[in-house]
């Protein structure tokens, strides 16, 4: 099955880390993906992790990928009220052309 | 590098109606696929247009209809407006064959149906 579990709500300080996480059921997914949402906005891609890989860092984002567990997490550091904003993950599958996103997590982000 | 623009940004339509959106993809992508995103949720698959075919369709009734056209700019085209089909509807570009499959996303175009 297809389905792409997060946490609806997450609220820290500035500067502080924030940690985003997600599950997802289809062990085939290939490329699991962080977009991010502001308000009235599109989504932007913030980063994507191969299937194999267990650990991607791109300048303050971490994304961790436990495989076995089927857990994925966004790592923000230094986090910045321009931070506040939704962020869904996403999976692809191979042999599907759509990503299957989940709900998304709100992170707000208190001065 | 132009982005992905859709058109309009906002509109209303009553029970019944039908409508088009509009997206023109970035500049060197040739796919491109629709979702729909409900309030508070997560962007839901419509269906993909590669090199002007339908390439791939989500969970949606044939009433959600679209086009591609040859220089890869898209239509989507929804018959018989529910007021379930209220939601933001986003345009997403990409290069076919790319194994990352990323998506490059327009801004929306936010449909209310009364």
């Amino acid at each position: 099955g297809e389905d792409v579990e997060q946490s609806l709500f997450l609220s820290v300080r500035e500067g502080d880390s924030s940690v985003i996480n997600c599950t997802y059921t289809d062990s085939s997914s290939t490329y699991l993906y962080w977009y991010k949402q502001e308000p009235g906005a599109g989504l932007q891609l913030l980063t994507y992790i191969f299937s194999n890989m267990d650990m991607k860092q791109d300048q303050r984002l971490t994304v961790l990928l436990n495989k076995k567990d089927k857990h994925l997490s966004l790592r923000i550091a230094d986090t910045q009220t321009g931070d506040s904003a939704i962020y869904f993950c996403a999976e692809s599958i191979p042999g599907r052309r759509a990503l299957t996103f989940g709900s998304g997590t709100r992170l707000q982000v208190q001065p | 590098e132009t982005g992905v623009t859709q058109s309009p940004t906002h509109l209303i339509k009553t029970r019944g109606q039908q409508v088009t959106l509009r997206c023109s993809s970035q500049s060197g992508h040739n796919t491109v696929s629709w979702y729909q995103q409900a309030l508070g949720q997560g962007p839901q698959f419509i269906f993909q247009y590669y090199r002007e075919e339908e390439n791939g369709r989500g969970n949606f009734p044939p009433r959600f209809s679209g086009l591609q056209f040859p220089n890869y700019s898209s239509e989507l085209n929804v018959n018989a407006l529910e007021l379930d089909d209220s939601a933001l509807y986003l345009c997403a570009s990409s290069l076919g064959g790319k194994d990352t499959g990323e998506l490059f996303f327009g801004e929306g175009s936010r449909l209310t149906v009364l």
